[in-house]
């Protein structure tokens, strides 16, 4: 199985600020077919996950542009410009490319 | 605009069964890849499955702690979603989710527990 893990495993972020979250897998995530099924989702408390990021680094619909993802290979990381309020919750990375499915054991966004 | 309504769930016995629903509008499930994934109480995300489209043979494949005891399936009539759960351990207790690439259902709560 493909271990996804994910740094660091809490922020304190000030609104305003940036924040980033890294997730680097076991293996590499490029498909033969040139695609690489990599996505960033954010839970809310109390709520279903939700998609912020697809492929790397194609935001979702509805995403704010102040989310952003990069990354290749082995190495992914998760960037938001300028951290708001409704920012908070646990973010989780997540690989299709290989089954099983595998998650990042998830980083949790807190505000000062 | 898609939307998962998932049904089913409560408290069950070791040993027993539980079937889930997931009602899709928008998609018809049997056309799109349909995934499960659970959260046990305070963990992460767990993927347990997922049903392949049609047009790509509209198999299962399921997570190794599940295989042989939770079955996908769909109906298209009914443009639902199900996941049958046999032979439940506590283990399996969690919140339940299901999935089409950026739709999640609302979850639901399986407990096993004698």
């Amino acid at each position: 199985d493909i271990v996804m893990t994910q740094t660091p495993l809490s922020l304190s972020v000030t609104p305003g600020q940036p924040a980033s979250i890294s997730c680097k897998s076991s293996q590499r995530l490029l498909q033969s077919g040139g695609k690489t099924f990599f996505y960033w989702y954010l839970q809310k408390p109390g709520q279903p996950p939700q998609l912020l990021i697809y492929e790397v680094s194609s935001r979702f619909s509805g995403v704010p542009d102040r989310f952003s993802g990069s990354g290749s290979g082995t190495d992914f990381t998760l960037k938001i410009s300028r951290v708001e309020a409704e920012d908070v919750g646990v973010y989780y990375c997540m690989q299709a490319t290989q089954l099983p499915l595998t998650f990042g054991g998830g980083t949790k966004v807190e505000i000062k | 605009e898609v939307q998962l309504v998932q049904s089913g769930g409560g408290l069950v016995e070791p040993g027993g069964s539980l079937r889930l629903s997931c009602a899709a509008s928008g998609i018809t499930p049997s056309n799109a890849w349909m995934n499960w994934v659970r959260q046990a109480p305070g963990k992460g995300l767990e993927w347990v499955g997922r049903l392949r489209p049609r047009n790509y043979g509209g198999t299962t494949e399921y997570a190794a702690p599940v295989k042989g005891r939770f079955t996908i399936s769909s109906d298209d009539s009914k443009s639902t979603l199900f996941l049958e759960m046999n032979s439940l351990k506590a283990e399996d207790t969690a919140v339940y989710y299901c999935l089409t690439f950026g739709y999640w259902g609302q979850g639901t709560l399986v407990t096993v527990s004698s």
